[in-house]
Formats: structure tokens, sequence, C-alpha cells
């Protein structure tokens, strides 16, 4: 069945450094590809998305490029500040019946100022 | 705006008590899920409603049942509860089954305490 393959956390970041979390997939077809955040105390959000191959997702300076040739989803920030201390998850949405969103482990972010 | 509601957000049970969670949402969407989040295991889930008047299994459903009482409430009830269903529980819901590309919206969890 559909899976995804998260970079194993906690992360510990100094403040303006470059952010990257890796993301692997595995599913049949042409999935969709996601990045959710979740902040201390609160539900899951929406940060960014890609629906086909070679789209990039972008939102509030993070970005993630869909690459099918390597099935992953790596998400990206320049200059990470403190208040993007968060745990980030990565998801797809896939083909022929398999839509319901599958979710990765989650990455527990740190950044220290 | 309030999106999708979810009570209680904190609860502390007995083993071998029941409870229902009440997860609400406003924005006429056809579809709700339940999710179970754990350390280092990510949101599994537990159950799902495509529309209003239906219901099917997720990943890990064993001890749990839901009721789709209309198009805005989906509830989870544990009947016999477990120090195994101690998590945080995340009530969602998308416009269709089929529109996961536009994104799920997520209640901010109930965070559960099986004794």
């Amino acid at each position: 069945g559909d899976s995804v393959t998260q970079m194993e956390g906690p992360v510990t970041l100094s403040e303006e450094a470059f952010l990257t979390i890796n993301c692997t997939y595995t599913a049949t077809g042409y999935p969709s590809l996601f990045w959710y955040v979740q902040y201390p105390g609160e539900g899951l959000q929406l940060l960014l998305k890609a629906t086909k191959a070679d789209d990039k997702g972008s939102n509030k300076g993070f970005e993630a490029t869909y690459r099918k040739e390597t099935t992953s989803f790596h998400l990206e920030k320049g200059s990470v500040q403190v208040s993007d201390s968060a745990v980030y998850f990565c998801a797809l949405s896939g083909n022929f019946g398999n839509e319901k969103l599958t979710f990765g482990t989650g990455t527990r972010l740190t950044i220290i100022p | 705006n309030a999106g999708v509601t979810q009570t209680p957000k904190f609860q502390v049970l007995k083993t071998g008590q029941s409870m229902t969670l009440q997860c609400a949402q406003d924005m006429n969407h056809n579809s709700m899920y339940w999710y179970r989040q754990d350390p280092g295991m990510g949101l599994r889930l537990i159950y799902y409603s495509a529309s209003e008047g239906t219901t099917d299994k997720g990943e890990v459903p064993n001890g749990y049942n839901v009721s789709r009482l209309n198009k805005r409430e989906f509830s989870l009830r544990l009947e016999s509860a477990a120090p195994s269903q101690t998590s945080v529980y995340f009530c969602a819901s998308s416009e269709a089954l089929n529109r996961a590309n536009y994104g799920y919206t997520f209640g901010s969890g109930t965070r559960l305490t099986v004794v």
C-alpha cells in the first residue's frame, strides 16, 4: 500500500540556518503530496502541496518539489526562525480509491535563538 | 470561522469506562475522519465517513465505534477504554473523499489518558 517515510527527528537548528527535512514515498499512480505543520497544542495545518511531478509547493518561505524520479518531496527553508519550531508531517493522497491522506511519522523541529 | 471543533480537549478515564469524543465542522464538508497520534507513529486513521450516512474502518479501528450523526457531526466512541488507547485524537474533514488534494482541516485535538 501507499506509504511515506520521513527523516527522523528531532532536529535542532540555530536561527537563520538552512532547513531540509527529507520525505520519500511509495505509491502507485500519481499521488498528490503535502506538508502539514503542527504547532504546540494545535491541530495540523496544511503548509504546502504539489499535485503533479515537478510542481513546487511554497508557503511562508518553505518550499518542496515533487520529484517523481526519486519519489521524494523534501521540505526546505533558507533561513529558519524561532517561530518555525513545530512538528512537520509529510503526507500523500493516492489514486484509484486510495485518496485518503497517508502521513509520515512527523519530524519535530526546534529552532534556538 | 470555527472550522472543526472537538470536545473535550482533555479527558482522563479509568480502564473500562466509556466515553464519546465529539466533532463538528461548519464548512459543509462531505467527508470526515478520526485519527490518533502517538509518538513515533505519526497519525493513524481510525475511522472515516465519506459522506453522511456512511462510515468505514481505517487502519486501527479495534476498540472504537463511530457515528455520523448528520453532515456536520462525527463522533468517536470508546466502549471500554484501555491504557493502549491513551493518545491524542484528531478529527478532520475534507470537501470529499476524492478531494484530499484540496487539503484536510483538522480540529485542535483531544488528549485522552486511560489509567
